[in-house]
């Protein structure tokens, strides 16, 4: 167990639909990223928050977008949902996010599936 | 733009067997090198790192040396369980500039299925 915890396992939508998906960093991780997880693209960074504030972004849509609360948990928000955005969504999270050997711990994730 | 190669799998071994999985990158800078393992399931676990040239890290029989010469991080156990059945993802770790500003930025290969039977 990472302590990293997402919300919900499984969700299953329509195409045009919005979804958000909930991720709570392990205890004292003030920076929490976002993976899009899927067959043919492979583990895709979509973006960082440190501590409630953007710190980078990645290979994330348009109609999708974050944020990271006050008490640090972060929430994925997809909208206008294609049948291409199905796949798992990982959440993860570490310390501060600085460093480059910094050890990223993994949520067990999301899989989203559009109907 | 950094990226990692790995071979691409599936593999299949028998209990007892050596593994090897080869990993390549392209890197501007100095960057970091990873193997996370996915067990079914479950989210991805850091397995192993390295931060320079010629580091090896090593975990649960589990090792890999950073070779700068050859930009490769390959993963090798000398002797396989059929617990270790589990996708296997090589990674780096580099500065780089992304939308809205830089950071480190992990970069992934597309994973490598390891199936182990008794």
């Amino acid at each position: 167990d990472s302590g990293v915890t997402q919300t919900p396992k499984h969700l299953i939508t329509a195409t045009g639909q919005r979804v958000t998906l909930r991720c709570s960093p392990r205890s004292g991780d003030l920076s929490v990223y976002w993976y899009q997880q899927s067959l043919d693209q492979g583990l895709q960074f979509l973006i960082q928050y440190y501590n409630g504030e953007e710190r980078a972004k990645g290979n994330i849509l348009e109609r999708f977008s974050a944020q990271q609360f006050p008490d640090l948990h972060s929430e994925l928000n997809l909208s206008s949902l294609e049948l291409g955005d199905s796949a798992l969504y990982f959440c993860a999270s570490s310390v501060d996010g600085t460093g480059g050997a910094e050890e990223q711990y993994f949520g067990p994730g999301t899989r989203l599936t559009v109907t | 733009g950094d990226s990692v190669t790995q071979m691409e799998g599936p593999v299949t071994l028998s209990e007892e067997a050596f593994l090897t999985i080869n990993c390549t990158y392209t890197a501007t800078g100095y960057p970091s090198l990873f193997w996370y393992v996915q067990y079914p399931g479950e989210g991805l676990q850091l397995l192993l790192k390295a931060t320079k040239a010629d580091d090896k890290g090593s975990n649960k029989g589990f090792e890999a040396t950073y070779r700068k010469e050859t930009t490769s991080f390959h993963l090798e156990k000398g002797s396989v369980q059929v617990s270790d059945s589990a996708v296997y993802f090589c990674a780096l770790s580099d500065w780089a500039r992304v939308r809205g500003g830089s950071n480190y930025k992990l970069t992934f290969g597309k994973g490598t299925l390891l199936t182990v039977n008794p």
